[in-house]
C-alpha cells in the first residue's frame, strides 16, 4: 500500500514569505504528527492532528500552524519564514486512536525547505 | 523538561558483529518507547517499541531493552549487516502523537 505522502521534497523561500507543506497520511491512518529536524536541535515535535482535531503542541512559535481535513490529508503552515526555519519537515501518520495502543507511527521522506 | 540522549553520536562495528545502541531518558513517568532508523534522504523507520511494564522485547535481529531503574534504553542488533548502517534514534513517547526523540546515534558497519 502506498506510504505517507509528502509534497513538495524540495523547497526554497526567502526570508519573509510564508510556506505550506503538505502530507498524505497512510489510507485510514486518523493520526498525522509533524516533525522538525535539524543537524543541531535533531527531531523535535511540532504538532498532532486526529479528526481534523489537534491533540498535541510542541513548544514552536504560532507561525507554525497546521490543520487537517476530513480525508486526513494534513497541511502545516508557516509564516514569515527566518532562516532558522531552514529544516526538513516529516510528517508521520498512525492509525491510532488511544494512546495507550501500539503506536506504529510511519514517517514520510520528508520536505526539506531551505529559507535564504 | 523532558529529555532524551543517547550515549554515543557514533558507533562502528565489523559486519557479523553485535551492535549495541544505548539511550538514557529522563522523564520518569515516560511509558513507551520507540526506536526508529533513518537513512539518508529517508524518514525515520519505526523498528521495535516496548511498554514500561516491559523489560525486554524481541523482533527479527533486534532486541530492546528497559532499564526503569536508571532510566536506561537500549537496542541490540544481532549479527549486523551493512544495510543496518543508519542514524538511529530512540523516542519517548509521553502522549499519543508526540514523541520525545534523542538526538541519534551514527551506525556504520564495516565490511
Amino acid at each position: 500500500k502506498a506510504g505517507v505522502t509528502q509534497t513538495p521534497r524540495y523547497l526554497i523561500k526567502t526570508r519573509g514569505q510564508q510556506v505550506t507543506l503538505s502530507c498524505s497520511p497512510i489510507s485510514g491512518h486518523r493520526s498525522v504528527s509533524w516533525y522538525q529536524q535539524t543537524p543541531g536541535q535533531g527531531l523535535q515535535f511540532l504538532f498532532e492532528y486526529f479528526s481534523e482535531t489537534q491533540r498535541n503542541k510542541g513548544n514552536f512559535p504560532g507561525r507554525f500552524s497546521g490543520r487537517q481535513f476530513s480525508n486526513s490529508r494534513s497541511e502545516m503552515n508557516v509564516s514569515t519564514l527566518e532562516l532558522g526555519d531552514s529544516a526538513l519537515y516529516l510528517c508521520a501518520s498512525s492509525l491510532v486512536s488511544d494512546p495507550w495502543d501500539s503506536i506504529g507511527y510511519t514517517f514520510g521522506s520528508g520536505t526539506r525547505l531551505t529559507v535564504v | 523538561g523532558e529529555s532524551v540522549g543517547l550515549h554515543l553520536p557514533t558507533l562502528s562495528v565489523q559486519e557479523g558483529d553485535n551492535s549495541i545502541i544505548n539511550c538514557a531518558y529522563s522523564n520518569s513517568a515516560s511509558d513507551y518507547f520507540i526506536w526508529y532508523k533513518q537513512e539518508s534522504g529517508k524518514g525515520p523507520q519505526f523498528i521495535i517499541d516496548i511498554r514500561s511494564n516491559m523489560d525486554k522485547r524481541q523482533g527479527q535481529r533486534v532486541t530492546v531493552l528497559l532499564n526503569k531503574t536508571v532510566k536506561h534504553l537500549s537496542l541490540q542488533i544481532a549479527a549486523t549487516q551493512p544495510g543496518d548502517s543508519a542514524v538511529y534514534f530512540c523516542a519517548e513517547t509521553p502522549g499519543v502523537g508526540k514523541s520525545t526523540f534523542g538526538d541519534g546515534t551514527t551506525l556504520t558497519v564495516k565490511p
